[in-house]
This record gives C-alpha cells, structure tokens and sequence, in this order.
C-alpha cells in the first residue's frame, strides 16, 4: 500500500458545473477525512467517516457538498453548481482505528496529496 | 473554539543554521499533535506525532516539543539544508477526531 490517493490531482471546470473527487485511503485505515485549504491557510475539516459511517460534518459543507464513502473503502467528494469561492485544495486523510493505549489520534493522520480545483 | 496560531509566518535562513518554528494553541485539552510539512502545490507530508503522554518526539534533524500546559509546542530543525524550504504546518487533535491546524510557516533555506 502506497498511502492515500486522490484523483485527479487537478481540475479546472466552469462555475455552475459539477464536480467529483475520489480518495482511496490506506487498506487498513477505517477512519476517512476530508479537508479544504485555500492559498496561504491550514486546511479546514469538511467531514470524517468511520467505515461507511459519515459520523460529522462542518458547518463548511453546505448543501451542494456530498461525500460518500460506500462499502468502507473509498471515498467521493461531489460538488454540485460549483462557485468560484469553492476553488482550493482539497485533501483526504486516513487513519486507523485508536485501539489499546493510544488516546484520540494516537497513530496520527496520513494525508494524500491532494485535489486542486479551480472554477472558472 | 480552538485556535492554532504559528510564529514566525515566514522564515528566511542561510544554509546551516538552526532554527526554532513555534506553535500556540488556545485550549490545552487537546490529544496530541502532529507537525506536517506542505511544498508548495502539495499533499501533507506527516513529520512528527507527538502523543498526549510525551514531551516531546525526535526524528532526524527534526525535533518536536509540546506543553500541554501552556498551549505551545516547538519544532526544532538543526542544520537547515535548502532541501528544508517548505511550509510547516502544526495541527492540534481534538477529542472529535478533527486536526485544526495552524496557518504555517514558510521556511526558505538559501545555499
């Protein structure tokens, strides 16, 4: 396994357009994350699963943001009509379950390498 | 609400030199924290991961400290190498399974 992987690396697509995103975490990770970075910020959490359970989401993620992530596995990030205020980075991460000893993100988070969308 | 804030914003050192990144968090009751790094254009690229019960963590050249107490950890870089020039980025994990991160850091290492 070669760590997390976002397709497709960039996407240039016209306002009122949708768009998808795919994330393939790491095969053992069942906790799945979705962040949003725009220029010159940290990133900002969207929304988490834990297998195919999408267990919260920011307030960020309005109406025309959707995720998905069937059977556990990966993930799908889709906006509908997009604006050009959605045009940033947007990033997927994993990471395993806390088990035994270690407290909440004890194993840390791994992250892909990212989406970049610009709506024009 | 938690609020991370990374000091300096930027960085411009020469070749060599050591150097001190900081990082502030406003709540203290947080479980640990990660330090990652971002070249522009980039994924994140985890660097150290620093657990609720340690101090401090050290890889390589890279050595990262935390005080839970005073809301502040600090990534040490000891013989800065322009291989370094990135954007550092600290990030605090909450009891929800969320990281809120911090602005950064650019850091430009000059040969």
């Amino acid at each position: 396994d070669t760590g997390v992987s976002q397709n497709p690396r960039h996407k240039i697509t016209k306002r009122g357009q949708n768009v998808t995103f795919r994330c393939d975490p790491i095969s053992e990770h069942n906790r799945l994350y979705w962040y949003r970075q725009t220029l010159g910020q940290g990133p900002e959490f969207l929304t988490y699963f834990q297998n195919e359970a999408q267990l919260e989401k920011s307030r960020l993620l309005s109406d025309r943001f959707s995720a998905e992530r069937p059977k556990g596995s990966f993930s799908t990030l889709e906006i509908q009509r997009t604006e050009q205020g959605d045009s940033a980075m947007y990033l997927c991460a994993s990471s395993p379950e806390d088990r035994g000893v270690a407290s909440v993100g004890g194993y840390g988070y791994t992250f892909g390498s990212g989406t970049r969308l610009t709506v024009v | 609400k938690q609020e991370v804030t990374q000091i300096p914003a930027a960085l411009s050192v020469p070749e060599g030199e050591n150097l001190v990144l900081n990082c502030s968090f406003t709540d203290s009751a947080i479980y640990n924290l990660q330090w990652f790094r971002q070249d522009p254009g980039k994924g994140l690229t985890s660097l150290l991961l620093i657990q609720s019960s340690q101090r401090e963590q050290t890889s390589g050249r890279l050595n990262a400290s935390l005080d839970k107490s005073s809301g502040r950890s600090t990534l040490y870089i000891a013989a800065s190498q322009p291989g370094d020039s990135a954007t550092y980025l600290c990030a605090v994990i909450t009891g929800f399974q969320k990281l809120v991160f911090g602005t950064g850091t650019r850091l430009l290492v000059s040969p």
